[in-house]
């Protein structure tokens, strides 16, 4: 079945840090593939999304590109922030499994100044 | 437009009590989905309704746990004679009419059950 399978954390950067955080993903078809934010306390936010192959979806300094050949979705961000401390979740919506979201365990990412 | 309303958002139930946690979607949004996320762990999926029907609910446990989305009301999450088990956050997200659309979240209703 759909799957996506995250890079554990907890990850500690120092600010203005480079940031990758890896996202492979299972399925069949072709899924759209997100990411998702969860500050303490909080609901889940949409960061970023990318709804086919070779699209690259951007937000708030942040950056992911949907590679269909590595069945990846690896989170960039060139310059961390202590703000961006928060929990960091990617997605899968298949294409074959109605609006089904699958979320990978998420990885803690902690900024420190 | 507001966003995905949940209440309460903090809930504390002793064995055996029922709980009810309760979605309001976005405006305009039909489908409503249910997911649990365990402590230190990711959401997983438990529903997704539409309007008095349930279209999906292959991530809801067989026993105690039931979902429904009224013509009119919010959607609402019922588990009966909760164990500590039970102990998660519940999140509902929305989203439009249309398939394939990003779901929108809600801040979480924190169960804990003593």
């Amino acid at each position: 079945g759909d799957s996506v399978t995250q890079m554990e954390g907890p990850v500690t950067l120092s600010e203005e840090a480079f940031l990758t955080i890896n996202c492979t993903y299972t399925a069949t078809g072709y899924p759209s593939l997100f990411w998702y934010v969860q500050y303490p306390g909080e609901g889940l936010q949409l960061l970023l999304k990318a709804t086919k192959a070779d699209d690259k979806g951007s937000n708030k300094g942040f950056e992911a590109t949907y590679r269909k050949e590595t069945t990846s979705f690896h989170l960039e961000k060139g310059s961390v922030q202590v703000s961006d401390s928060a929990v960091y979740f990617c997605a899968l919506r298949g294409s074959n499994t109605g609006n089904q979201f699958y979320f990978g365990t998420g990885t803690s990412l902690t900024v420190i100044p | 437009n507001a966003g995905v309303m949940q209440n309460p958002r903090h809930l504390v139930r002793r064995r055996g009590q029922e709980a009810r946690l309760r979605c309001s979607p976005m405006k305009g949004h039909s489908h409503v989905y249910w997911y649990r996320q365990l402590p230190e762990e990711g959401l997983k999926f438990m529903v997704y309704l539409q309007k008095e029907n349930i279209i999906d609910e292959s991530g809801m446990p067989k026993e105690r746990f039931s979902a429904e989305f009224p013509k009119e009301g919010p959607s609402i999450l019922r588990i009966q004679q909760v164990v500590r088990g039970d102990s998660a956050a519940y999140f509902c997200a929305s989203s439009p009419p249309r398939i394939k659309e990003t779901q929108y979240f809600g801040p979480g209703t924190r169960l804990l059950v003593l």
